[in-house]
């Protein structure tokens, strides 16, 4: 149980566009959806999270004008790299869990290639 | 805040040898878990194990174990009898139970098995 599917797993884009990627949780409610970014051999670090309903709380040195995070339903969580550049080439993976306490479970990640 | 300290530099481990993976973290919190997630070359984010802070026990999955040492503030990972599927990176994290879920990632360990 307590599976969560992103989609895309991959996307090239040209500069100047935007990205969704979206994040679903497809056998429980996912009432919070982290959002984390991982550059070549780097860990993990959190963007933001998001809570079904209400606005997302970003973390220090992340644009929220920059990444569009919505979590309109308990089963979808969406992010937006709006006006992408070269540099926001990264991976992009969500996660959350069905409950607190337990372990959180991940998308298989976006990787994003600006070009 | 929490951190996370993950500080061996690339592994090389034999197959059907057992290889250890340090971790050691900083809270102030008396309420924590720690965890232990496998990342392959795909990108997706495997739970290992977990142990909270506290388990009497040290915690046991399978061919992976938990050596917590908690006065140390040390939570190291034993992987028993390598696979040459365990070649991965693998990111210690710890998440404050009163918190809200967010996990806090070392640097990760990069272990290679070899044949």
């Amino acid at each position: 149980g307590a599976v969560v599917s992103q989609h895309p797993s991959w996307v090239i884009c040209k500069s100047g566009t935007s990205v969704k990627i979206e994040c679903r949780s497809l056998d429980f409610q996912a009432t919070t959806m982290f959002w984390y970014r991982q550059f070549p051999k780097q860990s993990l670090m959190l963007m933001a999270t998001s809570n079904e309903g209400s606005k997302a709380t970003y973390e220090q040195g992340v644009e929220k004008d920059k990444f569009l995070i919505n979590h309109a339903s308990l089963t979808l969580s969406t992010l937006t790299v709006t006006s992408a550049h070269p540099e926001d080439s990264s991976f992009y993976i969500c996660s959350s869990t069905d409950r607190a306490g337990s372990p959180l479970h991940f998308g298989n990640g976006t990787r994003l290639t600006v070009t | 805040a929490q951190k996370i300290t993950q500080t061996q530099p690339g592994m090389f481990v034999q197959e059907k040898e057992a290889v250890t993976l340090d971790c050691t973290y900083d809270t102030s919190d008396p309420s924590y878990g720690l965890f232990w997630y496998k990342q392959p070359s795909s990108g997706e984010m495997i739970f290992l194990i977990y142990q909270g802070s506290y388990d009497q026990q040290n915690a046991t999955e399978g061919r992976y174990s938990l050596n917590f040492q908690k006065a140390r503030k040390s939570a190291n990972l034993v992987i028993s009898a390598s696979q040459l599927g365990d070649s991965a990176m693998y990111f210690c994290a710890m998440r404050v139970l009163y918190g809200n879920n967010r996990l806090a990632f070392g640097k990760g360990n990069q272990v290679v098995v070899i044949p």
